[in-house]
């Protein structure tokens, strides 16, 4: 079990440019979501998956935000056009199916977004 | 839509003393509940969780937590903290009744340790 993994751990962009972020997640794990945390506030949910799915999107998420998980595996999250708004540390966890023993989120150690 | 409430957003707690971060969540049916922890410069981890039976769970690190319906609560409690509970703490809610998968978070409450 090597734990959640992000990559980058940090990006600095500028507004207007396109960003990608990559989650993998614990291998046998088959639930990934994203979420979003700015400073003072918990963890924002953004996005679920089951398997490639995409099963659950925030309504408050903007249309220039997308994820994806092409073969159940690995995420990425796109953020097209930049703003400063969309600063924050994006984080991913993943889960095991169904089960009381799975109701535990692993997260990942996040990628920290600046806008300038 | 559920919600959970963090009142505190600041505890100092001297070290060996008791202390309880308070939770409150938006009433539901049936709801899951989660205490997760953040030490610095880590990911956030699980403490501990209620998902039904006995309404008082104890989680790692000798923390425990009741969760109370009728008061729609969820507080967490250390009878002794160590300089090492040092962290921020987050209450989270899962509202299945509902069809979603999401954890919903607090704020959290940042737990400081005073020597």
């Amino acid at each position: 079990d090597t734990g959640v993994s992000q990559d980058p751990r940090h990006k600095i962009t500028k507004r207007g440019q396109n960003v990608t972020f990559r989650c993998d997640p614990i291998s046998e794990h088959n639930r990934l979501y994203w979420y979003r945390q700015t400073l003072g506030q918990g963890p924002e949910f953004l996005t679920y998956f089951q398997n490639e799915a995409q099963l659950e999107k925030s309504r408050l998420l903007s249309d220039r935000f997308s994820a994806e998980r092409p073969k159940g595996s690995f995420s990425t999250l796109e953020i097209q056009r930049t703003e400063q708004g969309d600063s924050a540390m994006y984080l991913c966890a993943s889960r095991g199916d169904s089960g009381a023993t799975n109701e535990k989120l692993f997260f990942g150690s996040g990628t920290q977004l600046s806008v300038l | 839509a559920q919600s959970v409430t963090q009142l505190d957003s600041q505890v100092p707690v001297f070290e060996e003393a008791p202390v309880e971060l308070r939770c409150n969540y938006s009433s539901s049916v049936s709801v899951y509940l989660f205490w997760y922890v953040q030490y610095p410069n880590q990911g956030l981890q699980l403490l501990l969780k209620y998902l039904s039976g006995s309404t008082l769970v104890k989680g790692i690190n000798g923390f425990e937590a009741e969760f109370n319906k009728s008061q729609t609560s969820f507080h967490l409690r250390k009878p002794s903290v160590h300089i090492s509970d040092t962290a921020e703490y987050f209450c989270a809610v899962s509202d299945r009744a509902s069809g979603t998968y999401k954890y919903i978070f607090g704020t959290g409450t940042r737990l400081k340790v005073l020597a």
